[in-house]
């Protein structure tokens, strides 16, 4: 079965420090792992996928993950927050590369102070 | 390009009605998928749609029905609303199952 836990359901940063939004997932094949930010009232814009290519991944707007199969871990970062990175962020979970439905962690909410 | 339409944005409905929703995918995509989103949580998968067949639900009740068009269109249906139904609906498209999933802003769904 696939899961992912989120660590953090908040995270409050300083505008111009670095991010970490934490995850751990759960799978038993071949998983994709995909981050996907929901800005209020919008929908859900995919920021980065991991499809057994390259460990470390890089998205738009400067975020990256890096794939750990030992840790089981998939956690996001930025070197440094901007206030329009102010938003929910969801990481999330498809077994057999990416053929199974998507499992969502329950989120994220980024905070960036001025 | 367009990208995912989903309508009506919002709608208001009472316990025990019918409400459909639609979604247009987005342009070259063939599979859509619909996801349930309640208020402070992660969307929850209900179903899939290719080939106008239902290919993978989730763990969701009968009252929850779908249909893929020929144009890869797609409708949402649920039957006999509960309170607990209010929810921001989305849906997502791709380029066949295994591909990369791309949201619409969802339709707001507010069960009195």
């Amino acid at each position: 079965a696939q899961s992912v836990t989120q660590l953090d359901s908040h995270v409050s940063v300083s505008e111009g420090t670095p991010v970490l939004l934490r995850c751990n997932y759960s799978s038993s094949y071949s998983p994709s792992l995909f981050w996907y930010v929901q800005h209020p009232n919008k929908g859900l814009q995919l920021l980065l996928k991991y499809t057994s290519a390259a460990t470390l991944v890089k998205g738009i707007n400067g975020f990256e993950a890096e794939f750990k199969k030992s840790e089981t871990s998939f956690h996001l970062t930025k070197p440094s927050a901007h206030m329009s990175d102010a938003a929910e962020y969801f990481c999330v979970v498809s077994d057999y590369g990416g053929r199974r439905a998507l499992t969502f962690g329950s989120g994220t909410r980024l905070q960036v102070q001025p | 390009d367009a990208g995912v339409t989903q309508s009506p944005t919002h709608l208001i409905k009472t316990r025990g009605q019918q409400v459909t929703l639609r979604c247009s995918p987005k342009s070259g995509h063939d599979t859509v998928s619909w996801y349930q989103q309640a208020l402070g949580q992660g969307p929850q998968f209900i179903f899939q749609y290719y080939e106008e067949e239902e290919r993978q639900r989730g763990n969701f009740p009968d009252r929850f029905s779908g249909h893929q068009f020929p144009n890869y269109s797609s409708e949402l249906n649920v039957n006999a609303l509960l309170l607990g139904d209010s929810a921001l609906y989305l849906c997502a498209s791709s380029l066949q199952q295994g591909g990369t999933q791309y949201f619409g802003p969802g339709t707001r769904l507010l069960v009195l």
